[in-house]
This record gives structure tokens, sequence and C-alpha cells, in this order.
């Protein structure tokens, strides 16, 4: 089973609104991933967990607060966002190989911000 | 100069026809190479994986790898409408917490019945 889940599928949220993404996996992966995707662009790397610890941030604002409960599940909590944070949310994972891995992603997240 | 270099298309296609697509890259630390296919409001689905120089065949689907040219191919043999998507490359250097993907910008492909 290869599967990712993310929930919800859609979401529309105001700019003073707080919500939550959420991702799960159950392939026994160690690294998890969130990417976001803006149309006809390719997805771009926003957090990396490995072992559930934050190994990779990449700048992003800090209106986006990522979480790992567990070695399973991955949170992404969205506090005032803008309406150009509009986009597809993908959550991904791997089993860390040094590299040598293969990232599976999940159907995403698709955000409006009014 | 971005690191990984793809023809965005669109490229339009009679059923039945080879398709291929293409990638370069500039960064000699990449050394695993993937394919993937995303439809239209779907997430990427993995098609292929390689890190060695060569051919890779996975039914109608077959990806090439050549590292001394810094060039990666994907040929789909018999073409069906289904394969109508965006058309990902993806590669990464060794790292040792998870895996930094660089994509392509992704080629859109058609194929017309």
């Amino acid at each position: 089973d290869t599967e990712v889940t993310q929930t919800p599928k859609h979401l529309v949220m105001g700019m003073t609104n707080k919500k939550s993404l959420k991702c799960e996996q159950h392939m026994g992966h160690r690294a998890m991933y969130w990417y976001k995707q803006k149309a006809k662009k390719p997805p771009e790397l926003m957090f990396v967990y490995s072992y559930e610890k934050l190994s990779i941030n990449e700048s992003v604002p800090s209106r986006f607060s990522p979480e790992c409960p567990n070695s399973s599940l991955l949170n992404l909590h969205l506090h005032a966002l803008q309406p150009e944070d509009s986009a597809l949310y993908l959550c991904a994972s791997s089993q860390p190989r040094e590299g040598r891995e293969t990232q599976y992603f999940g159907p995403g997240t698709r955000l409006l911000v009014l | 100069q971005k690191e990984v270099e793809q023809d965005p298309g669109p490229l339009s296609v009679p059923e039945g026809a080879i398709v291929s697509l293409n990638c370069t890259y500039s960064n000699s630390a990449f050394q695993y190479f993937m394919w993937y296919r995303q439809y239209s409001r779907k997430g990427p689905e993995l098609l292929m994986y390689t890190y060695s120089s060569g051919n890779k065949e996975d039914g109608r689907f077959t990806a090439q790898v050549d590292k001394s040219s810094k060039y990666i191919s994907l040929f789909i043999r018999d073409s069906q409408p289904s394969d109508s998507a965006t058309y990902l490359c993806a590669m990464s250097a060794k790292e040792t917490s998870g895996s930094r993907l660089t994509f392509g910008e992704g080629t859109q492909l058609t194929v017309n019945p």
C-alpha cells in the first residue's frame, strides 16, 4: 500500500481564520513533507520532518506552522493567511535512504483564502 | 540558470504515438532520478525511479538516464488518452535527513483519440 491520505480535500478560509491540514501514511515511512503547488508550477518544498524532527524549513512564513505528532501523522496549522497562499498543498512521505528514496504524494488539499 | 530544465510543452500527440519527455540538469550531485505523472487537480503519482545510468523499462514506459550528459528521458510507447497529464521529472542528491527533490517545470501532454 503506497497511500498517503490528506484531509480536507478542499478548504476555504478567511484571512483571520485558523485551520489545520492533516496528512497520514501507514507505510512505515520516517520522513514526511509539506509542499505548496501553484497552478502550472511544480511543487515547492515547505517543510521536511525526518524521524519526527523538523529537518528542513524552507524559510516559510510563520503563518504556516507544521507539526508531526507521530511517525504516521503530519499537520500543517494555518493562521492569518493571505490570498496569495491559495494553492494545492501536498503531503508526501518516504523512507530516508540518504537521497536514494522515493517520495509518495497524497492527493492534496486545495486551499482558497478569501 | 535553473538546476533542472524541462520543456513545459504543451505537447499534443495522436493515440498510439511514441512520446519522448526530457530533462537536463546542471548539478553533478544529483544521483537519484524520478518521473511523476500528475493529473489535473490531483497529487503527483510516482511513475519510475532510477539511480544509475542506462535504461529502465516498466510496461509502456522507459526511463533513460545519461549522467555523463546530465540528461534524462521518459519514453511512452503506444500512448493512450489516459496518459494525458503533466509529467514532472525530479531528482535528488545524497542527504541524511529526508530527500530534497528538485523538480522540472513539468511537461503537459495531451494524447488525442
